[in-house]
């Protein structure tokens, strides 16, 4: 069983760099496409990007070039950055297997971790 | 890429049935087979409900099943119970991109 477990400072200041992990445990983080997707407080669910252990990643446009997905396989882990943030990026900020490949769907969730933007 | 169409709300008596639609563009829902469903309960995390339009994983049950017509997908919830009662998110796969749709609450009445 594959399962997923966020990890992050949960307050971030505007203008500064918001940074998470993502530990996979139950399953090898070399097989699969891997997301990152995020909600805003009494919102919808938003793509954020996703990666491959290959380093191929692809990001959601409107984000305009400020998230970074990265991978360290010696960890089974991998990494969002999202950097010059505002109030609007306040979210729970969730990992999920799919977003390409042979599987395109989001099976595997992480518990989502509340990042705050505030000073 | 914008997000899906879904209606904001639904609703229904237990047993009965409710179809939430998903309305996208011929470039994400119409083009590709690769719509899901997420069910959303307060406070948790998205849980996979249909994929590839209409499977469904171990474990789900048969109440639940999708549809797709054109640039639209839907998911209908049979037999209505009291814990279907939650949120519900369409998304599709648009090429190197996913996007999601604008959700859906479903009340059981």
């Amino acid at each position: 069983q594959v399962q997923l477990q966020e990890s992050g400072p949960g307050l971030v200041k505007p203008s500064e760099t918001l940074s998470l992990s993502c530990t996979v445990s139950g399953g090898s983080i070399r097989s699969n496409y891997w997301s990152w997707i995020r909600q805003p407080p009494g919102k919808g669910l938003e793509w954020i990007g996703y990666m491959y252990y290959s380093g191929t990643t692809k990001y959601n446009p409107s984000l305009k070039s400020r998230a970074t997905i990265s991978v360290d396989t010696s960890k089974n882990q991998f990494s969002l950055k999202l950097s010059s943030v505002t109030a609007a990026d306040t979210a729970v900020y969730y990992c999920a297997r799919g977003g390409d490949g042979d599987i395109v769907r989001f099976d595997y969730w992480g518990q989502g971790i509340l990042v705050t933007v505030s000073s | 890429q914008s997000a899906l169409t879904q209606p904001p709300s639904a609703s229904g008596s237990p047993g009965q049935s409710v179809t939430i639609s998903c309305t996208g563009t011929s470039s994400d829902v119409g083009y590709y087979n690769y719509v899901s469903w997420y069910q959303q309960h307060p406070g948790k995390a998205p849980k996979l409900m249909i994929f590839d339009v209409s499977q469904r994983p171990s474990g789900v049950s048969d109440r639940f099943s999708g549809s797709k017509s054109g640039n639209t997908a839907s998911l209908t919830v049979s037999g209505l119970q009291a814990d279907d009662e939650a949120d519900y998110y369409c998304s599709s796969y648009a090429g190197s991109n996913n996007v999601f749709g604008t959700g859906t609450k479903v009340t059981v009445l």
